[in-house]
């Protein structure tokens, strides 16, 4: 089973529309949750955390589910400006410096 | 000024030249990291120098050199390459706890990256 896995896509949504992406992951013993967005040909940056409670940032919406081991971000209203790919990220733990992505999930919005 | 630099953004290089790609970080972080990212697959960490000491390599082949002179700059010298070396590689510094009690946030300031092509 790969680490952190993704559906690659490409989800080509129209304007408006709202998206979920999902994410899993191996390591039961991980940590602490990322959301990356790596836009075309640019570098990737961090786009929120992932929080037990779930948390929410505008229009996005992120979830953890430890039992099950999956992550998923929630896009609602979604605006041409959202089109990136979107990289799950997995902290495995305090004193370790690895963080473990994912290969991304391609959003495209359509007008 | 951008908080961290990568030089060249883009370099063509045969497989019997000795070339380096550069970073620097003005963002007074104390962690900086080398990542290859090759097409459909995860970003894949190489190197992690903290307090300028290398701390992590995840067995990456000889022929990539990693080179940390100070907290502010990073360098991978590359040589006897092979085209399956083509790729982005990105340099990324973090701010890191000091002591491993206390947990990573997790973000990452990446580079824009510098696209290696191997001929």
């Amino acid at each position: 089973r790969k680490e952190v896995e993704q559906d690659p896509g490409p989800f080509n949504v129209p304007e408006g529309a709202t998206v979920a992406f999902n994410c899993t992951y191996s390591n039961s013993a991980s940590q602490s949750f990322f959301w990356y967005r790596q836009d075309c040909r640019k570098e990737p940056k961090l786009l929120m955390s992932v929080y037990s409670s779930g948390n929410e940032d505008g229009r996005f919406t992120a979830q953890l589910n430890r039992a099950s081991q999956y992550i998923s971000l929630l896009i609602r209203d979604s605006k041409l400006s959202d089109s990136a790919t979107y990289l799950c990220v997995v902290y495995s733990g305090a004193g370790s410096y690895q963080l473990t992505f994912g290969k991304g999930t391609k959003l495209s919005v359509i007008p | 000024e951008t908080g961290v630099t990568q030089t060249p953004r883009h370099l063509v290089m045969g497989m019997t030249n000795k070339k380096s790609l550069k970073c620097e970080q003005h963002l007074g972080h104390n962690a900086m990291y080398w990542y290859k990212q090759s097409a459909k697959k995860p970003l894949e960490l190489m190197f992690v120098y903290s307090l300028e000491e290398r701390v992590e390599n995840n067995s990456v082949p000889s022929r990539f050199s990693p080179e940390c002179p100070n907290s502010s700059h990073l360098f991978l010298h590359l040589h006897t390459l092979q085209p399956e070396d083509s790729a982005l590689y990105l340099c990324a510094s973090s701010q890191r706890s000091r002591g491993p009690e206390y947990p990573n946030t997790g973000e990452l300031f990446f580079g824009e990256g510098s696209r290696l092509t191997v001929l």
